[in-house]
């Protein structure tokens, strides 16, 4: 089977530019959760999806985004990008959620100068 | 609301030493506990997890770790370290129908020969 694969793998952009990331999950997965790790921080939970649905999310401002699609692809947007938002953003899938195991794909490396 | 606890951020020890990677967690309900570790420039991947049962778990790569419902920890041990096991290791937990796991700040683990 194939692993949760993310793309793309490095992105460098500019202050107040935004970007979109995007998340396959492992074929029959349907529940992605986004993470932002940095640093001193660990991993941050940004949001949960499962079939479409936000089921939910962490404590980022609006301008973190998300969404799936019905085959169960994720992607997640940031608008207006600051030098903060500068970090590893994983995304991880499951069947379900909440207690199995989940799957890390490599991390998007995002640059913000 | 949940929380994960890693006292230690740095943990050096020599080659076929032990080691115990320590983790508190504070959750008002029955909680799941999972340790992943994460090798350089990789995403996570999974060494055990606590849903419920004995309270002794036994992961991958010769590591184990004990749930402890009234110190509410869930230490992570291996008897004989590799120089192989140099990565970062996070403690995460999560609860029934909250869809989010919660990750500890990382401990890096640095075998020395």
């Amino acid at each position: 089977k194939a692993g949760v694969t993310q793309t793309p793998r490095y992105l460098i952009k500019t202050r107040g530019q935004q970007v979109t990331l995007s998340c396959s999950p492992i074929s029959g997965h349907r529940s992605v959760s986004w993470y932002q790790q940095t640093p001193g921080q660990g991993l941050q939970f940004l949001f949960e999806y499962f079939s479409e649905t936000q089921r939910n999310k962490g404590n980022f401002p609006g301008r973190f985004s998300g969404r799936q699609f019905s085959n169960s692809r994720s992607e997640m947007n940031v608008s207006t990008l600051e030098l903060g938002d500068s970090a590893l953003y994983l995304c991880a899938s499951s069947l379900e959620g909440s207690y199995e195991e989940q799957y890390f794909g490599p991390g998007t490396r995002l640059t913000v100068t | 609301a949940q929380s994960v606890t890693q006292l230690d951020s740095q943990v050096p020890v020599f080659e076929e030493a032990p080691v115990e990677l320590r983790c508190n967690y504070s959750s008002s309900v029955s909680v799941y506990l999972f340790w992943y570790v994460q090798y350089p420039n990789q995403g996570l991947q999974l060494l055990l997890k606590y849903l419920s049962g004995s309270t002794l778990v036994k992961g991958i790569n010769g590591f184990e770790a004990e749930f402890n419902k009234s110190q509410t920890s869930f230490h992570l041990r291996k008897p004989s370290v590799h120089i192989s096991d140099t990565a970062e290791y996070f403690c995460a937990v999560s609860t029934s129908g909250t869809y989010k796991y919660i990750f500890g700040t990382g401990t890096r683990l640095k075998v020395l020969a």
